[in-house]
């Protein structure tokens, strides 16, 4: 186990809602990272947080954002739900500086 | 042209076999580079980080070229219980520790 936690594991939304994911970051890890994989795919990049600050961003819309909390404990939140937002997310945890990252199980978010 | 590469397989080998997977990327700034395995329906989880003077875990050999800018693992004596996606990730660094994956490799391994 990585001890890095997703939740809820699994979600259905309806097109148009906004959903609330959430993250436990690993002991000791300040760097908390969000990807999105769609259905046969890589994992993208969605957003970094390093000490509760932002600290870089992918090729996603600003209706995807995040928060870090002072235990380094994470949300992704997603406005305006897309059928195309049907995916797992996965949070990342690292103490940076290039070191490995461990995944959590991710949560398996359905938009109809 | 995605910034990393690989061949998305599937792979079918049977039991015992030799696989080896490659894998490009397109950045030359890239810093640190891995191998992670993702099982169907569930996260990556971390193989193997690649050096450039390679290194090796048991049956499982990786390796970086970094003036082809390659990636590559290889697999001794497959066992059925190595059947997953292969992921090659590569980070770019430079402040923002974001990983880059490849699209996966797909490997079954046949009894």
């Amino acid at each position: 186990e990585t001890g890095v936690t997703q939740s809820p594991t699994h979600l259905i939304k309806t097109r148009g809602q906004q959903v609330t994911l959430r993250c436990s970051s690993q002991s000791g890890h300040n760097t908390v990272s969000w990807y999105q994989q769609a259905l046969g795919q890589g994992p993208q990049f969605i957003f970094q947080y390093y000490r509760e600050e932002e600290n870089g961003r992918g090729n996603f819309p600003p209706r995807f954002s995040g928060l870090q909390f002072p235990n380094y404990s994470s949300e992704l939140n997603v406005n305006a739900l897309e059928l195309d937002d049907s995916a797992l997310y996965l949070c990342a945890s690292s103490s940076g500086s290039g070191t490995e990252a461990f995944f959590g199980q991710g949560t398996r978010l359905t938009v109809v | 042209r995605k910034e990393v590469e690989q061949d998305p397989g599937p792979f079918n080998v049977p039991e015992g076999a030799t696989v080896a997977f490659n894998c490009t990327y397109s950045n030359s700034a890239s810093q640190s580079f891995f191998w992670y395995r993702q099982d169907c329906r569930k996260e990556p989880k971390l193989l193997m980080s690649v050096y450039s003077s390679g290194n090796e875990d048991g049956r499982f050999t990786a390796q970086l070229n970094r003036a082809s800018q390659y990636i590559s693992l290889l697999i001794r004596d497959s066992k059925l219980s190595d059947s997953a996606t292969y992921l090659c990730v590569v980070n770019r660094g430079s402040g923002t520790y974001k990983y880059i994956f490849g699209t996966g490799t797909r490997l079954k391994v046949l009894a």
